[in-house]
């Protein structure tokens, strides 16, 4: 069963404005690490950003930042001042025993 | 810096043959990994190992076999290839537990096609 929810396959943003992408997932664990990765067309995986569950502050990282709402198992990504270079694939993901579970990615399209 | 490297980056197999994909990094890092991606799919874990001479399966390891004999090098064997192997293969290493810090380098991953 996919523990990682991504209800968003594409979303779209005009350049300079501000999006957010969407992911919740499933875990019982109360000490968990989340993050936001980005794929390119190159295809190679960069972190974006890192969220630990034990911290309520969230994360952020430039024009990257989380919304990270623990109890109802929420983790989004609000990318601000969008640039076309943001656009790509966008994987949320946990950590779990010994595996990191990924989403099925939302697509971001930045228009000029 | 090379980071990880995979070859090769396309290949188109027939079902029942065999093939090894490889991966190599050159920062020294302990943890390996394989991972899958499938279309429309988040990445799957294959195998993954912490150190040379350890291996371990990950969520989706049947029809596949690792190696890793020395620290730089991670090789995945398919053996006799199926169509449901079909998919982008991705190898990454981490200095540490790679799940805890999220900073796991990935190669530019392998297109396999298995016809």
């Amino acid at each position: 069963a996919q523990t990682v929810t991504q209800s968003q396959p594409e979303m779209s943003v005009q350049e300079a404005e501000t999006v957010t992408l969407s992911c919740t997932y499933d875990t019982s664990e109360s000490d968990y690490y989340l993050f936001w990765y980005k794929q390119p067309p190159s295809r190679q995986m960069i972190l974006v950003i890192r969220q630990e569950a034990y911290k309520q502050q969230n994360a952020t990282e430039n024009r990257f930042s989380v919304n990270f709402q623990k109890a109802a198992k929420s983790f989004s990504l609000k990318i601000s001042d969008s640039q076309l270079g943001d656009a790509a694939m966008y994987f949320c993901a946990y950590t779990i025993n010994n595996d990191m579970r990924f989403g099925a990615g939302t697509r971001l399209t930045v228009k000029p | 810096n090379a980071g990880v490297t995979q070859t090769p980056k396309f290949r188109i197999l027939k079902i029942g043959q065999s093939m090894t994909l490889q991966c190599t990094q050159d920062m020294n890092h302990n943890y390996m990994y394989w991972y899958r991606q499938d279309p429309g799919m988040g990445l799957k874990l294959i195998y993954y190992s912490v150190g040379a001479g350890i291996t371990d399966k990950g969520e989706v390891p049947n029809g596949y076999n690792v190696s890793r004999s020395t620290t730089e090098d991670f090789p995945l064997r398919l053996e006799l290839a199926a169509p449901s192997q079909t998919s982008v293969y991705f190898c990454a290493s981490s200095y540490a537990q790679g799940w805890d810090t999220g900073e796991l380098f990935f190669g530019e991953g392998s297109r396999l096609t298995v016809l």
